[in-house]
């Protein structure tokens, strides 16, 4: 199957500060990749749509200002979290789809001090 | 938007025997069906999906069932084994040939199963 990366697996950064997320398609071009976050034993909730070339979609109740989307190319979205505090701790997933099917990053753990 | 219901939110059957998850939903447009496998930190795996044109679907173990008019859907685990503990999210969206949609989540259901 198609492959997506993310990376950092795991951060820890201190509050206040700016943490960046890669996702990468490695295998193929995404021209949509979505970005979601799951808190510990819950679901996973859509936070945007990453369009290459153009800006993200965000679903409601989701600051764009703070969490920034970037779609610069056909293999690469990156999501920054900024100015991050302690309940932004949480584990981000990014998705690509493929020939109708949707192929998840491994998940970036963020931990906020 | 669309919204996914899902239950039980843990279901616990011995070592062998069938399992059943539910799901609904709200939004007719939906056409895309996927059922996820989570292990503990890490990635969903995509174990099995259904599109609306179909009703059911089966691979091996595995079965999905869609019934468009009352909007829900079931993942059957049948002969369950120790390996398929985990938690599984079914999810909702719309594929069209340029794309899809985001996926809308289940709350997810914790498949315990005993030896």
């Amino acid at each position: 199957g198609a492959v997506v990366s993310q990376h950092p697996s795991r951060v820890i950064c201190k509050s206040g500060t700016s943490v960046k997320i890669e996702c990468r398609s490695l295998d193929f071009q995404a021209t949509t990749m979505f970005w979601y976050r799951q808190f510990p034993k819950q679901s996973l909730m859509l936070m945007a749509t990453s369009n290459e070339g153009s800006k993200a979609t965000y679903e409601q109740g989701v600051e764009k200002d703070k969490f920034l989307i970037n779609h610069a190319s056909l293999t690469l979205s990156t999501l920054t979290v900024t100015s991050a505090h302690p309940e932004d701790s949480s584990f981000y997933i990014c998705s690509a789809s493929r020939g109708g099917e949707l192929f998840f990053g491994e998940g970036s753990r963020l931990t906020v001090l | 938007g669309e919204n996914v219901e899902q239950h039980p939110s843990t279901l616990s059957v011995q070592e062998g025997d069938s399992a059943v998850i539910k799901c609904t939903y709200s939004d007719s447009a939906s056409n895309y069906f996927p059922w996820y496998k989570q292990e503990l930190g890490k990635r969903p795996q995509l174990i099995i999906d259904i599109r609306s044109n179909v009703g059911e679907k089966k691979d091996q173990r595995i079965a999905v069932t869609l019934n468009k008019t009352a909007k829900h859907f079931s993942l059957h685990i049948t002969e369950t084994q120790p390996e398929d503990s985990a938690v599984y999210f079914c999810a909702a969206s719309i594929h069209s040939g340029g794309g899809a949609d985001g996926l809308t989540f289940g709350k997810g259901t914790h498949l315990i199963i005993q030896p």
